[in-house]
């Protein structure tokens, strides 16, 4: 079966650029879908399309994709950016979604 | 906005069906794709499949033997059945819409614990 592959953790201070990166065989040609959750609450999507920003993201948030790697950067993280992060995408199909195992972001 | 709300029974036995309900509310529910997603205590989440509005089916292939969805347009309303479940289906559960493949309106999730 189809796997995202995240790293479990990433931890940065308050104003530096956190960089979460997803890895996939279908993602060159395959868009990622980023989703933020925080604790007992449903997820949010801060990154569609690789790399567009829903409306109500903050500005610091950016997707990109190269190859196999999707990367999440929020530039300038905040405390209120601790949160579970999971990427999103289809197989070469396109009939089977999966999330990645989420990276768990700490800003302290 | 778009609103959905999972129901169901917070409590089902081992091997017994699964079966929740999303209501769809300030919004149509033609025209696109309704997704159900589940997530452990603590772990990950787990897509399970999503139907069309005019009832084509995906199921998560690990899942597809005991999965089944079903849509009523007319009511504005999107169902999951989930058979022979197991403690280790304990979840909470998640209905989504699917906006051009993006999942951009979740419910609050509904947690559904397997016991006897």
């Amino acid at each position: 079966s189809y796997e995202l592959t995240q790293p479990p953790s990433v931890s940065v201070s308050p104003g530096q650029t956190a960089r979460i990166t997803c890895s996939g065989d279908a993602l060159p040609k395959k868009y990622v879908y980023w989703y933020q959750q925080k604790s007992g609450q449903a997820p949010v999507m801060v990154i569609f399309d690789d790399r567009k920003r829903p409306s109500g993201i903050p500005e610091r948030f950016s997707g990109s994709s190269l190859g196999r790697t999707a990367t999440l950067t929020i530039s300038g993280a905040q405390v209120e950016d601790e949160a579970d992060y999971y990427c999103y995408s289809t197989d070469s199909s396109g009939n089977q979604w999966v999330f990645g195992g989420g990276t768990k972001l700490t800003v302290l | 906005q778009v609103q959905l709300q999972e129901s169901g029974p917070g409590l089902v036995k081992p091997s017994e069906t699964l079966s929740l309900t999303c209501i769809v509310s300030d919004g149509s529910i033609n025209g696109f794709y309704w997704s159900w997603i589940r997530q452990p205590a603590g772990k990950g989440l787990q897509w399970i499949g999503h139907i069309s509005a005019s009832g084509t089916t995906n199921y998560n292939p690990s899942l597809s033997s005991r999965v089944t969805m079903s849509i009523d347009t007319t009511k504005n309303q999107f169902a999951l059945n989930v058979t022979s479940v197991t403690a280790a289906e304990t979840a909470v559960y998640f209905c989504a819409r699917e906006n051009n493949w993006a999942l951009d309106y979740w419910g609050q999730g509904t947690l559904v614990t397997v016991s006897s």
